[in-house]
């Protein structure tokens, strides 16, 4: 019984594709984020949601597309996909967002775009 | 979120005490420390964090100053499997409760 849940594990797609990462929490928890970690390791939020709605959002492209159908769940769909999106994405999530609200993440998704 | 600055790598014997440093002179008062570690190109894993007392987990032991200017994360008995990157983080929800992660020190757990 996973906790922080994501699909797929692995993505290998081309250049200019759309896609799709879907993240589940089976732990109650308000409040959900996605980050990236590129190749260089640097791990950076960027998006997070509470309670369904957008909380955070770091100077991201329009071409991703954070989707939360409801408090359980956040999705993540990619537009026009560059070389450059190539990396793991970790969702996560927490309780609530306070500063003791820890968060928890997932075993993340690693892009590759060709 | 205040800066926080680590080793880059250290190593351990298994079987010895892991005492990973930490800095964060700019830690304001209401910034937390948080611990987490990446074993592997896996998710984080959440470690254990504190405000100003000293604590403990059954994952590992955090000791902060008593200025917070620095803090030490304290794996007691070190086994191959603690062998991961180990982040330090001040952290401070205020307006947006973001990690922020910097490169983390390499923990070598060594036979």
């Amino acid at each position: 019984d996973t906790a922080v849940s994501q699909t797929p594990k692995y993505l290998v797609t081309q250049m200019g594709n759309d896609k799709s990462i879907k993240c589940e929490q089976n732990l109650g928890h308000d409040t959900m984020y996605w980050y990236k970690q590129d190749s260089k390791k640097f791990l950076k939020i960027m998006f997070s949601y509470n309670n369904k709605e957008l909380i955070i959002n770091e100077t991201v492209p329009n071409r991703f597309s954070p989707k939360s159908p409801d408090k359980a769940h956040l999705n993540l769909h990619i537009n026009s996909l560059e070389l450059g999106d190539s990396a793991v994405y970790f969702c996560a999530s927490s309780q609530g967002v306070t500063s003791t609200d820890t968060q928890y993440f997932g075993p993340g998704t690693r892009l590759t775009v060709l | 979120d205040a800066k926080t600055t680590q080793p880059t790598s250290m190593d351990c014997a298994e079987g010895r005490a892991a005492n990973l440093p930490c800095n964060h002179s700019t830690i304001s008062g209401n910034e937390y420390v948080y611990w987490y570690r990446q074993i592997h190109s896996q998710g984080p894993q959440y470690i254990i964090h504190g405000l100003k007392n000293n604590e403990t987990n059954e994952m590992a032991s955090l000791i902060i100053t008593e200025d917070r200017k620095s803090s030490t994360l304290i794996l007691p008995h070190a086994t191959l499997r603690d062998t991961a990157v180990y982040y330090c983080i001040a952290y401070n929800t205020g307006t947006a409760s973001k990690l922020t992660f910097g490169t983390g020190t390499r923990l070598q757990v060594t036979l």
